[in-house]
C-alpha cells in the first residue's frame, strides 16, 4: 500500500529564505510523485510531478522537488520565499488509480 | 479553458437535513472524482468515475452518502441525513486518464457546516 508522510505541519521562513518542505513516501511499486498547493478557499493546484526520468523535476513559480529512491523522500524547494508562497501544500502518491495526500504543510512567510 | 466547477461554494444546514453538492468537470476528462478534506489534513477519496461508472467507491459511506454521474460529465454528491461530522469540505476533481500520470484539477471545494 502506498502513504505519505509529510514533516512538520507548519513551516515559517522569512521572505527571501530557502523553503524546504519535506515528504516521505512509501509504495510498492515505482512511484508516482506529486507537489500540491492550496491557497485559502481554493482548490489544489498542481506544483509539479515526478514519473520517471530525470529525478529533479521543476515546477511552477520557481518550485522545484527532488526524488531520491534510497531515502524515500520527495521533498520541495524553492530558493527565495515570497509572500505569496504562503499556502498548504500537499505530497501526494499515485497508487494503481487512487492518489493518496499527506496531511500537508502550511507555509508561512515572514516580511 | 473553464476549469471544474463547483456549488454551492458554501452550505449551512442543521443536522438530519439533507444536502446535495454539483461538480462539472474540465470539458473532455472523462474521471471524476469527489473527495472530502476535513480541516488541516489533506483530501480523502469518497468517489471515483470514469465516465459514468462508479470504479472506486470503497470509502463512500453508503449508508448516508450517495453520488451520480448519469452522463458521464457533470456530478451530484448527496449527504442524506447530515450528521455533525460531516462538516469539511467537499472537494471535486476531473482528470483525463490517457495516460497514466492522474494529473488532477481540482474545483474549489463546497465547505459544508452541519450545526
Amino acid at each position: 500500500a502506498q502513504s505519505v508522510t509529510q514533516l512538520g505541519s507548519h513551516v515559517s521562513v522569512s521572505e527571501g529564505a530557502l523553503v524546504l518542505l519535506r515528504c516521505n513516501y512509501s509504495s510498492s511499486v515505482p512511484p508516482y510523485l506529486f507537489w500540491y498547493v492550496q491557497y485559502p478557499n481554493q482548490g489544489l493546484q498542481l506544483l509539479l510531478k515526478y514519473t520517471t526520468g530525470a529525478t529533479l523535476v521543476k515546477g511552477i513559480n520557481g518550485f522545484e522537488a527532488e526524488f531520491k529512491k534510497s531515502e524515500t523522500s520527495f521533498h520541495l524547494t524553492k530558493p527565495s520565499a515570497h509572500m505569496s508562497d504562503a499556502a498548504e501544500y500537499f505530497c501526494a502518491v499515485l497508487g494503481g488509480f487512487k492518489t493518496i495526500f499527506g496531511a500537508g504543510t502550511r507555509l508561512f512567510v515572514k516580511a | 479553458e473553464a476549469g471544474v466547477v463547483q456549488s454551492p461554494r458554501y452550505k449551512i444546514i442543521e443536522k438530519k437535513q439533507p444536502v446535495a453538492f454539483w461538480c462539472n468537470p474540465i470539458s473532455g476528462h472523462n474521471t471524476l472524482y469527489w473527495y472530502l478534506q476535513n480541516l488541516g489534513q489533506g483530501p480523502e477519496l469518497l468517489i471515483r468515475y470514469e465516465n459514468e461508472e462508479a470504479v472506486d467507491d470503497s470509502q463512500l459511506p453508503k449508508d448516508r452518502f450517495s453520488a451520480e454521474r448519469l452522463k458521464g460529465v457533470d456530478s451530484t454528491l448527496k449527504i442524506q441525513p447530515a450528521e455533525l461530522g460531516d462538516s469539511a469540505v467537499y472537494l471535486c476533481a476531473s482528470s483525463f486518464d490517457r495516460d497514466s500520470y492522474n494529473e488532477q484539477f481540482f474545483g474549489p471545494g463546497t465547505r459544508l457546516t452541519v450545526l
